[in-house]
């Protein structure tokens, strides 16, 4: 089956580390996204890429850093440079031609420094 | 920039009520709109959508109609059940939109509804 995976679901991660949350789909879709949402809250870009090997910065992109490899592929970086990184982390695919205006999302990450 | 509002939560109603959760929204050319749901410590999915104005999106007994003359999305449902509790978020995805801090995909800051038996 098609879609786009998150993992791992839950991570937890000491103060001073990076971390990176993993995001895959099978869509063949050509722009991916990554989302933070904190409780009660919507939801905030961080970063976005609409074509492999080119990306660029949502409107939180302090302290996180993404590649874009390969097309099916989109690792978001927690680095240590995010003072509050705790939140529910959001991965989304789109595709771009006419017929693909929808966005699929994974089931989400929430990262816990402890 | 394109913009999405939608009405502030929390919602709150009673099963078997009326639903309509407000949406407008400002884009330049023309965007596609879209209602996502996002129940307790899940992604979002797909509700409903419209692709070109007048047309309507309709799902689980949730119904949308793309407005351009009034810019707006509204979600509305005749009658509520205690499933339906989530947080809806209405988005638009705008071609013309490219490169710029939010991407072409767009959303609002979501409404929570709690629907009470």
């Amino acid at each position: 089956d098609g879609g786009i995976t998150q993992s791992p679901k839950y991570l937890f991660r000491k103060e001073g580390q990076n971390v990176t949350l993993s995001c895959e789909q099978n869509l063949n879709h050509d722009a991916m996204y990554w989302y933070r949402q904190d409780p009660g809250q919507g939801l905030r870009l961080i970063y976005y890429s609409q074509i492999v090997n080119d990306f660029q910065k949502g409107d939180i992109a302090e302290g996180y850093s993404v590649s874009r490899e390969k097309k099916e592929s989109f690792p978001l970086t927690v680095t240590s440079a995010q003072k509050n990184p705790t939140a529910f982390y959001l991965c989304a695919s789109m595709g771009q031609g006419a017929t693909n205006t929808e966005a699929f999302f994974g089931q989400g990450t929430r990262l816990t420094v402890v | 920039g394109d913009s999405v509002t939608q009405m502030e939560g929390p919602v709150t109603l009673s099963e078997e009520a009326f639903l309509t959760i407000n949406c407008t929204y400002t884009a330049t050319g023309y965007p596609s709109l879209f209602w996502y749901v996002q129940y307790p410590g899940e992604g979002l999915q797909l509700l409903l959508k419209a692709t070109k104005a007048d047309d309507k999106g309709s799902n689980k007994g949730f119904e949308a109609t793309y407005r351009k003359e009034t810019t707006s999305f509204h979600l509305e449902k005749g009658s509520v059940q205690v499933s339906d509790s989530a947080v809806y978020f209405c988005a638009l995805i705008s071609p013309a939109n490219y490169g710029g801090s939010q991407g072409n995909l767009i959303f609002g800051k979501g409404t929570k509804l709690s629907v009470k038996p």
